[in-house]
């Protein structure tokens, strides 16, 4: 089991550019959960998705960030338009259908950092 | 929403001694606490968890207790150890079909 795959590791993009963060959860895991990490702060919760459906999006800005997970591929966390303020390290994680476990155990991924130049 | 507020941000400790990390939480309905740890430029890592119905939980010279009417939760390490250093951050949440809230986590550094 590869565990939670996160691409790319590292990037960097001028000011106004698009940013994608792809994430493949682990195999049998059907929820996914992108969070996002300022030096020196905690994990702050951005979206919740299962296959094709937004959870919940609290946590994402209105504007200039999107999220999905499709039916095939993985789960994308899209910012248009950069700006310095999101640079950050965006981590995904994924849990299985928790039919019976009744918690969210979490899984991550090694993070995607991104540097708006 | 939920909100954890975790406590102390940093924390040093001599190798050997306890360290305790304290969280609190504000929705009542929560009944997931997991604590995960994150060394230096890595990925958070699930070390313990407890869940509402239980009080107290051990693993080795880790411990979680939780008091749900005082809605808090706290992390005990025992004998600590230098590579116990890394960043360590709580988490609540209600059951299925809500995502983890996080406190800002604690710096711990266990030194020789």
């Amino acid at each position: 089991n590869a565990g939670v795959m996160q691409n790319p590791r590292h990037l960097v993009r001028r000011r106004g550019q698009e940013a994608r963060l792809r994430c493949s959860p682990m195999k049998g895991h059907s929820h996914v959960y992108w969070y996002r990490q300022l030096p020196e702060e905690g994990l702050k919760f951005m979206v919740y998705l299962q296959k094709e459906n937004i959870i919940d999006e609290s946590g994402m800005p209105k504007e200039r960030f999107s999220a999905e997970f499709p039916k095939e591929g993985p789960s994308i966390l899209r910012i248009q338009q950069v700006v310095r303020g999101d640079s950050a390290a965006y981590f995904c994680a994924s849990s299985p259908v928790r039919a019976f476990s009744g918690a969210n155990v979490l899984t991550f991924g090694a993070g995607s950092r991104l540097t708006v130049l | 929403g939920e909100n954890v507020e975790q406590h102390p941000s940093t924390l040093s400790v001599q190798e050997g001694d306890s360290a305790v990390i304290k969280c609190t939480y504000s929705d009542s309905a929560s009944n997931y606490f997991p604590w995960y740890k994150q060394e230096l430029g890595k990925r958070p890592q699930l070390i313990i968890d407890i869940r509402s119905n239980v009080g107290e939980k051990k693993d080795q010279r880790i411990a979680v207790t939780l008091n749900k009417t005082a809605k808090h939760f706290s992390l005990h390490i025992t004998e600590t150890q230098p590579e116990d250093s890394a960043v360590y951050f709580c988490a609540a949440s209600r059951d299925s079909g809500y995502a983890l809230n996080f406190g800002k986590g604690t710096s711990l550094l266990v030194t020789p």
